[in-house]
C-alpha cells in the first residue's frame, strides 16, 4: 500500500492560466474523489468516480473544472481560466467500496495558488 | 450549508487531559466517520461509527453517536502533543459521498 499521491504538491499561477493535477490512489480502490479545502475549512466534494465513470459532481464545480480518471486508474483534475478564488488545496482521496462504508485514503494534496 | 458542524472551533489542553469534540449534522446519515489533518497534510481516517452502532473504541479515541439528536462525540484520552491537530467528522448524507464539518483545531500543549 504506497498510499494515494498527489503531483504536484504546490502550483502558483497566473489568474486565466489552465492547471492540471493528477492523483494516482491506491492501486486496488476503484473509487475516487476529489475535495476543495481553504484555509480554515473542511474538504468540499467536487467530484466522484467509480471506476472510469464519474458518477456525482458537486454544484460547486463550474464548468471551468473538469476531471477525468481514464482506465479507471490515475485521475486529472483541469481548472481552466483560474481565478484567485481558486486558490486552495486540492485533494484526492480513493476508497476501496467493497463496503458502503469504505473509508477514504487521502493525499497530502496540491496547494494550489492563484496570483 | 454544511452537513456537519464540530464543536469547538479551537481546543487547548495540556499534554495527559482528555480532549473532547463534538459533530452535529442536519439529515439522517447511514455512518459518521471521523477524520485527523495534520498541518499541510491530507487527512487520516481515525474510526467510522455506523447508524446502529452507539459507542466504539480504537486505542486512545472513544465515540459516540446519539441519532436522535443528531450528534456525535470524539473523546481523546491522555492526550499527548503528537495530538494536535485538526478534527473532522464526516458523513454520507447523501449516499456515496462524504460531507465533512468545519473541524475542532486541537493544540496539546507539553
Amino acid at each position: 500500500d504506497t498510499g494515494v499521491s498527489q503531483d504536484p504538491r504546490h502550483k502558483i499561477t497566473k489568474r486565466g492560466q489552465n492547471v492540471t493535477f493528477r492523483c494516482d490512489p491506491i492501486s486496488e480502490h476503484n473509487r475516487l474523489y476529489w475535495y476543495r479545502q481553504t484555509l480554515g475549512q473542511g474538504p468540499e466534494f467536487l467530484t466522484y468516480f467509480q471506476n472510469e465513470a464519474q458518477l456525482e459532481k458537486s454544484r460547486l464545480l463550474s464548468d471551468r473544472f473538469s476531471a477525468e480518471r481514464p482506465k479507471g486508474s490515475f485521475s486529472t483534475l483541469e481548472i481552466q481560466r483560474t481565478e484567485q478564488g481558486d486558490s486552495a488545496m486540492y485533494l484526492c482521496a480513493s476508497s476501496s467500496g467493497q463496503t458502503y462504508n469504505s473509508p477514504l485514503h487521502f493525499g497530502n494534496g496540491t496547494r494550489l495558488t492563484v496570483t | 450549508s454544511q452537513q456537519g458542524e464540530e464543536d469547538p472551533q479551537a481546543l487547548s489542553i495540556q499534554e495527559g487531559e482528555n480532549a473532547t469534540m463534538n459533530c452535529s449534522y442536519k439529515t439522517s446519515i447511514n455512518n459518521l466517520q471521523w477524520y485527523r489533518q495534520n498541518s499541510g497534510r491530507g487527512l487520516v481516517h481515525l474510526i467510522l461509527i455506523r447508524s446502529n452502532e452507539r459507542e466504539k473504541h480504537s486505542g486512545r479515541l472513544r465515540v459516540t453517536l446519539d441519532t436522535s439528536k443528531k450528534s456525535s462525540s470524539l473523546l481523546i484520552t491522555a492526550s499527548r502533543a503528537a495530538d494536535t491537530a485538526s478534527y473532522f467528522c464526516a458523513t454520507d448524507p447523501y449516499g456515496q459521498n462524504f460531507v465533512f464539518g468545519p473541524g475542532t483545531r486541537l493544540s496539546v500543549l507539553p
